[in-house]
């Protein structure tokens, strides 16, 4: 069965310093994966998709970037965290657009 | 952008008493997916419906589309404490190149 491990599961970090959040999926190959951000009490906002290994897209500007260095783990960066950076992340994965399989989730505070 | 609106946006209801939530949708697609999600947790697919159909159920779920309309809804029936979390609607767009598009979500509480 397949199975998706997303950490760490909360983070506390000062403005400026840099972050990773990491996401891998067991049990599929070659999944289309995403992140997505939730700030408190809101809905899902995209940040990355990646339909294969070097097919990242990023659906809104900002201080985060996403990497897919094999096929089934995508990594979520940022080089210098801003406060706007809080948040709850989750990580999710689908095949061919069907339903989405999520992660737990991180909740990053950035102080 | 968001696609989906939620509305309401919070329900508070009865146990045992039905809900319904809605979502509002801007563009073509070409599946709806309704998500639940318990507080601090991931979410959790519920079900999906293909734009060229009208109606699904599964349990104590119904699920409507209205493609004329740019509508769905999601009906829970015989409501229990366990329902209690937050439901976003979500679609496929036919140009979003494998991408869903999520709401802002209901958050419904079931009251014993």
């Amino acid at each position: 069965s397949q199975t998706i491990h997303q950490w760490p599961a909360t983070l506390v970090q000062p403005v400026g310093s840099p972050l990773s959040l990491e996401c891998t999926v067991e049990g599929t190959s070659n999944p289309n994966l995403y992140w997505y951000r939730q700030a408190a009490g809101r809905g899902l906002q995209l940040l990355f998709y990646s339909i294969g290994i070097d097919q990242i897209s990023s659906e809104v500007p900002q201080n985060l970037s996403a990497s897919r260095p094999q096929d089934r783990q995508f990594i979520l960066s940022s080089k210098k965290l801003l406060l706007s950076d809080s948040g709850f992340y989750l990580c999710a994965w689908s095949i061919n657009t069907g339903e989405l399989f999520f992660g737990e989730g991180s909740r990053l505070t950035v102080l | 952008s968001q696609q989906g609106e939620e509305d309401p946006q919070a329900l508070s209801i009865q146990e045992g008493e039905n809900a319904t939530m809605n979502c509002s949708y801007k563009t073509s697609i070409n599946n709806l997916q309704w998500y639940r999600q318990n507080s601090g947790r991931g979410l959790v697919h519920l079900i999906l419906i293909r734009s060229n159909e009208r109606e699904k159920h599964s349990g104590r779920l119904r699920v409507t589309l209205d493609t004329s309309k740019k509508s769905s809804s999601l009906l829970i029936t015989a409501s229990r404490a366990a329902d209690t979390a937050s439901y976003f609607c979500a679609t496929d767009e036919v140009q979003g190149a494998q991408k869903l598009v999520f709401g802002q979500g209901t958050r419904l509480t079931i009251n014993p």
